[in-house]
């Protein structure tokens, strides 16, 4: 199992400019998370979808769109990158039964915006 | 709106002795409080977590309490190393909605 895999490792974008960080998992869960991890500021969640086919806005929702393609993927988009954005950014996933609710992370994308 | 507070931001400890770290949360459902240890340059990974029908929890070196009432929790590290340095984060959620809030982390630094 490859457990929850992101790509882009890294990107830079200059300010306007469109992307979409890609998150995927292989652990057939049923929930997943997108947070920014910004220095001092912790974990904030940006999206997450519990379930397929739902999304719900998080904390800093603003700037960011969200796409639960299927059950194993859910997509990020940055429609006009602005420098405010420059994070590191994780997805997270868990299997979402009452039982067992520790959520796994992917490795990270790093973004910087010019 | 939801929030969790952690304290400290950072703390050092020399190594054997004890390190504790706080969080208190605001939402009275919450029900669930993992706590995350991440290292430099590495993804999150969860050490310990309680459940709201538990008042302790212990995995070996480490211990998490739960005061329902004040709503607050901390994390014990007993007989600290070397490699218990690293970033640790507490997180609360409620159950139903998945959705999970957490602290704004705690650097601990293990001195040898």
């Amino acid at each position: 199992n490859a457990g929850v895999t992101q790509t882009p490792k890294f990107q830079v974008l200059k300010t306007g400019q469109s992307m979409t960080l890609q998150c995927a998992q292989d652990m057939n869960h049923n929930s997943m998370y997108w947070y920014r991890q910004d220095p001092g500021m912790g974990l904030r969640l940006i999206y997450y979808s519990a379930s397929e086919g739902t999304t719900d806005k998080g904390e800093v929702p603003n700037g960011y769109n969200v796409s639960r393609l299927n059950k194993r993927e859910f997509s990020l988009r940055l429609e006009s990158a602005a420098p405010s954005q420059t994070s590191v950014y994780f997805c997270a996933s868990i299997l979402g039964q009452a039982t067992n609710n520790e959520q796994f992370f992917g490795p990270g994308t790093r973004l910087t915006v010019l | 709106g939801e929030n969790v507070e952690q304290h400290p931001s950072t703390l050092s400890v020399q190594e054997g002795d004890s390190a504790v770290i706080k969080c208190t949360y605001s939402d009275s459902a919450s029900n669930y409080f993992p706590w995350y240890k991440q290292e430099l340059g590495k993804r999150p990974q969860l050490i310990i977590d309680i459940r709201s029908n538990v008042g302790e929890k212990k995995d070996q070196r480490i211990a998490v309490t739960l005061n329902k009432t004040a709503k607050h929790f901390s994390l014990h590290i007993t007989e600290t190393q070397p490699e218990d340095s690293a970033v640790y984060f507490c997180a609360a959620s409620k159950g139903g909605t998945y959705k999970y809030i957490f602290g704004t982390g705690t650097r601990l630094k293990v001195l040898a």
